[in-house]
Formats: C-alpha cells, structure tokens, sequence
C-alpha cells in the first residue's frame, strides 16, 4: 500500500520559475517529513525536512508547506534553476525510523 | 570524509548465481537499511538493522538476506538472483534516534 502519495510524476518548469510538488500521507504517527533529492547516478540526499508542529520550513530557495489537518505537504522550489533539474522524493518517517518514500517527481527546468 | 559505501557500483549476472552487494558507513551510525528503487515505485524498504546482529524485514525482504555482524557493514545477498529482481539499490544509515538517512552511491543490478 502506498502510504505517500507524491503527484505530480513529472515537472516542466521554466528557469525563474515556481517548482511545485505535492504529497499526502495517511498515518498520522509519523512525525517527520523530509524531502530527497536525486541527480542522475548519486543516492537520494535530505534537502529539507518538517516537523507536524509547524506549517511552513524555508531554507534558501526551497520551502516546505505542511497542513496537518488535510495531511498534506509539499514543496516549493522559487526561482527555479536548471541546475535543480533531478527527482524528488517526499517521505515520511515515526518512530521507528522506517523512511516511506513517495513515488517520485521528475523535475527538469528549461533554461 | 563522512559517506557510506557500496560495491560494485554495477554488476550483470544471470538468473540463480548467487551475488553479494557490500555496504559501509564511516560514520558510527547504529541503523542501516537497503532500499531498492524501480521507475514508478520510488524507493521501497528491503531490510534494515538496528544494530549489530539485529535484523528485521521491510516492505519487500522476498528473496533477500542481509547480515550485520559489524557495526560498519551491512551486506545484501541475493542466494538466487531472478529478473524481477534487476533494480537500482541503495545502502543507508543513521544515528538512532535521528531521522535523516545518508544514502550510499547506489548498485545497478541487471539480472538475465
């Protein structure tokens, strides 16, 4: 079953554009949500995390939005760069340290 | 520098030779886990440990094995690789009680 579900698959976006990527999550237990990014040929690499307790997360140009009523979060990426061009991953994480990953956005940026 | 290995990086075999896919951390971590990674499916849990000589099963442990007599190493065997299991692998670790997972370069396994 797929407890992270993470929309849209894949992502055009124009240099200087918003990048946006959603996901929604079922378990309520888990208190901490990351998100991964993958260039070509690497392992994923933490980007940027939230806790539940707060509804937003900026650091740099990324920011993470949480609604933890809607059970939903998502990330936005400002002034997008081509150099940001790799696949995402949202996922969620409790106690027992066990990552569910979301399926995945493909993120290209034309310059 | 802080990293975690896994060798090979690619590796072609055929179906029921039995392969082992090494993985090390350098960075003292107690939890290490195996992900593979398939277009589609995003990244699913094989195994994981806890800590030296503890083990338990992920989402999708069929057809896997994992051992951790070390605190530094966490190898996947495959005692008879199949097809459907051609995949991109990947080794991780973290400090208990902290949630971010650093992952390893990644395995590309082609079985025919």
């Amino acid at each position: 079953q797929q407890q992270v579900k993470q929309s849209p698959q894949s992502l055009i976006v124009q240099k200087g554009g918003i990048s946006i990527i959603n996901c929604a999550y079922e378990n309520t237990a888990f208190d901490y949500f990351p998100w991964y990014q993958q260039f070509p040929g690497k392992g994923p690499a933490l980007l940027i995390a939230i806790r539940p307790d707060v509804s937003e997360k900026k650091e740099g140009r990324f920011t993470i939005s949480f609604n933890k009523s809607a059970k939903q979060f998502s990330l936005h990426i400002m002034d997008s760069q081509p150099g940001d061009s790799a696949t995402y991953f949202c996922a969620a994480i409790g106690a027992t340290n066990k990552l569910i990953f979301g399926t995945g956005t493909l993120l290209a940026v034309q310059p | 520098e802080a990293q975690v290995t896994q060798n090979p990086r690619y590796l072609i075999t055929v179906t029921g030779k039995k392969l082992t896919v090494t993985c090390s951390q350098n960075m003292n971590h107690e939890y290490m886990s195996w992900y593979r990674q398939d277009p589609g499916l995003g990244l699913r849990q094989i195994y994981y440990s806890m800590n030296v000589e503890v083990t338990d099963k992920g989402d999708v442990p069929e057809g896997y094995k994992v051992s951790r007599k070390e605190k530094r190493n966490f190898p996947l065997i495959l005692e008879s690789p199949s097809p459907n299991q051609t995949s991109l692998y990947f080794c991780a670790s973290s400090d208990r009680g902290r949630y971010e997972q650093y992952f390893g370069p990644g395995t590309r396994l082609t079985v025919t």
